[in-house]
């Protein structure tokens, strides 16, 4: 158990429609990252908070949001979704921002848009 | 696009066998990381090697780092069926003194360890 949970695990929708995944990290870290895994894009990174503020940018569409909460909670939002968002997106999170320590993952939410 | 990788995109080997992968890399980078991933699961950190360690051990597990090279490999020694998963490199960039966060994942190879 990474001690990550990510919620719901799996979510099936149509295209056009908003989804709202929810991460909650590792007891004391910091640092929340959203990756994207598909099957010909690979693992691709999203973005990254660090204690409430965004600290990085990925390749994350204008029609995906993300925010951390103060506490430290995070949501990925994706609207207007189309079938190439289908996809497994992954939350990790890790004591420091800056790589130097392992991230920790989620188990995942699996997104299938209809 | 993936900065890294690998090779073999896939491994098949039999339990007690060791299996060797491979990783490049392109940028400067803080540390390597590798990573498992049982089938539709989540990533399970397994080592870290830093930009000025050559090499690291962990149980059966064995990372080297050839900075000059950007290259990396994995070894799991006297392998298991519970071994079965792919395997991911990942680099921490260190740009302009700068270190960042986020990783950059290689495409990954699909260890099987047959019984």
């Amino acid at each position: 158990d990474s001690g990550v949970t990510q919620t719901p695990k799996h979510l099936i929708t149509a295209t056009g429609q908003r989804v709202t995944l929810r991460c909650s990290p590792r007891s004391g870290d910091l640092s929340v990252y959203w990756y994207q895994q598909s099957l010909d894009q690979g693992l691709q990174f999203l973005i990254q908070y660090y204690n409430g503020e965004e600290r990085a940018k990925g390749n994350i569409l204008e029609r995906f949001s993300a925010q951390q909460f103060p506490d430290l909670h995070s949501e990925l939002n994706l609207s207007s979704l189309e079938l190439g968002d289908s996809a497994l997106y992954f939350c990790a999170s890790s004591l420091d921002g800056q790589g130097r320590q392992p991230q920790h993952f989620g188990d995942g939410t699996r997104l299938s848009i209809l | 696009s993936q900065q890294g990788e690998e090779d073999p995109q896939a491994l098949s080997i039999q339990e007690g066998e060791n299996a060797t992968m491979n990783c490049s890399y392109k940028t400067s980078i803080n540390n390597l990381q590798w990573y498992r991933q049982n089938s539709g699961r989540g990533l399970v950190h397994l080592i870290l090697i830093r930009s000025n360690e050559r090499e690291k051990h962990s149980g059966r597990l064995r990372v080297t780092l050839d900075t000059s090279k950007k290259s990396s490999s994995l070894l799991i020694t006297a392998s298991r069926a519970a071994d079965t998963a792919s395997y991911f490199c990942a680099t921490a960039a260190f740009v302009g003194g700068t270190s960042y966060g986020k990783l950059t994942f290689g495409q990954g190879t699909i260890l099987t360890v047959h019984p």
